[in-house]
């Protein structure tokens, strides 16, 4: 099992709510990424991080945001939800950007 | 963008069988991975071969990879019903990050 976590696993909220999603590894990688993947179907890639206070958005356009302040520490926020915001969020981190990446479980957000 | 594309969509094999998929790609890359996800869960990394390579071996698994064709096959052998899961390749093609297939799902039946 990789090092790395997310909270919440399950989330349920309404419309117009702040969320944050963490996100956290032991491994002390400085690459981590946010990927959205509906289900049954391709992993999205929506930010990427090289290390601290470093943050990129990624091929997917996405309404959330991500901060980097510290290494084993990645949170994703929805500052207001959607129910197009519906989807399974996993997290991953790596060594380099070519090497292996390890994911959370992930959170799965439903949007009402 | 996704690079990689993986071929069957969905597979259904009985326990003791084996399964193969296959995954096209459209650049030159450095390396190519293979993941499997459980419903629900995360990805967890099977095996990594790398483009000097031809085929890589782990347990009951079987990788190949053919850089002049692009593309790659990942073969499990005598297969079981925890096998059932989706399976990814994913490419590093030099950029800032991999790019993952679209997946193919296996159902293995008892």
């Amino acid at each position: 099992e990789a090092d790395i976590y997310q909270t919440p696993r399950y989330l349920v909220i309404g419309t117009g709510k702040k969320i944050t999603l963490e996100c956290s590894q032991t491994m002390g990688h400085d690459k981590m990424y946010w990927y959205q993947q509906d289900p049954g179907m391709e992993l999205h890639l929506i930010h990427y991080s090289y290390g601290v206070n470093s943050t990129e958005k990624g091929d997917l356009s996405s309404e959330s945001t991500v901060s980097r302040i510290r290494t084993e520490h990645f949170p994703l926020t929805l500052e207001s939800a959607r129910p197009s915001h519906t989807s399974q969020y996993l997290c991953a981190s790596s060594e380099t950007l070519s090497e292996t990446q390890y994911f959370g479980p992930g959170t799965r957000l439903l949007v009402l | 963008s996704q690079q990689g594309e993986e071929d069957p969509q969905a597979l259904s094999i009985q326990e003791g069988e084996n399964a193969t998929m296959n995954c096209s790609y459209k650049t030159s890359i450095n390396n190519l991975q293979w993941y499997r996800q459980n419903s629900g869960r995360g990805l967890v990394h099977l095996i990594l071969i790398r483009s000097n390579e031809r085929e890589k071996h782990s347990g009951r698994l079987r990788v190949t990879l053919d850089t002049s064709k692009k593309s790659s096959s990942l073969l499990i052998t005598a297969s079981r019903a925890a096998d059932t899961a989706s399976y990814f390749c994913a490419t590093d093609a030099g950029g800032y990050a991999l790019n993952f297939g679209k997946g193919t799902s296996l159902l293995v039946t008892p």
